[in-house]
């Protein structure tokens, strides 16, 4: 069935370094992938999407690539701040199940001051 | 413009008991999709409702059931509860249009424990 696996399930890096987390996903169909932000006792709050025709989106220190021949996609944030620390989850859906997103098990990420 | 409301919050149910569970979605938005997020887990599909049905299931049984309502508000209802349906229950709602369904934005959740 449609799988989102997602890594690293925690990750800690000091203040002002990079943070990468992964997914991959089963379904060739999908085409919509979503990152969500959510903090502790908080709603999933959307940070970046990408649509399959597109590689790569940028906007200012977050970025999302896709290379949809391995059918994986990938977070990265820069310059990571102490407001950063949140558990980030990673999603897919396909065009025939626009609203049912398929999520990742998520990332706790820590950003040490 | 106004978010996605849900209510209650918390709330706590013995076994076997039922619950209705209410989301009022995002102004303009007509999709209502309803997620379960057990802790430390990832969100999973439950079910989605657009113009008052059901369009798209995920793998729950059939005593999770909902509604949509004309100003799409919706409710999620479980039955028979089990120990294992304690949980965050989100709402998230979208606007679907001739492209397919939009950025989904998500409600605060409602916390169920069930004893």
């Amino acid at each position: 069935g449609e799988n989102v696996e997602q890594h690293p399930s925690t990750l800690s890096v000091q203040e002002g370094d990079s943070a990468v987390i992964k997914c991959t996903y089963s379904d060739s169909a999908s085409n919509y992938f979503p990152w969500y932000k959510q903090e502790l006792g908080k709603r999933p709050q959307l940070i970046i999407d990408i649509r399959s025709n597109v590689g790569e989106k940028k906007d200012q220190r977050i970025a999302v690539t896709l290379n949809k021949t391995a059918k994986h996609f990938s977070l990265h944030i820069t310059e990571t701040q102490p407001e950063d620390s949140a558990v980030y989850f990673c999603a897919a859906s396909k065009p025939s199940n626009t609203g049912k997103l398929i999520f990742g098990q998520g990332t706790t990420l820590q950003v040490k001051p | 413009e106004t978010g996605v409301t849900q209510s209650p919050t918390h709330l706590i149910k013995t076994r076997g008991q039922q619950v209705t569970l209410r989301c009022s979605s995002q102004s303009g938005h007509n999709t209502v999709s309803w997620y379960q997020q057990a802790l430390g887990q990832g969100p999973q599909f439950i079910f989605q409702y657009y113009r008052e049905e059901e369009n798209g299931r995920g793998n729950f049984p059939p005593r999770f059931s909902g509604l949509q309502f004309p100003n799409y508000s919706s409710e999620l209802n479980v039955n028979a509860l089990e120990l294992d349906d304690s949980a965050l229950y989100l709402c998230a709602s979208s606007l679907r249009s001739g492209g397919g369904t939009g950025e989904l934005f998500f409600g605060e959740g409602s916390r169920l424990t069930v004893l």
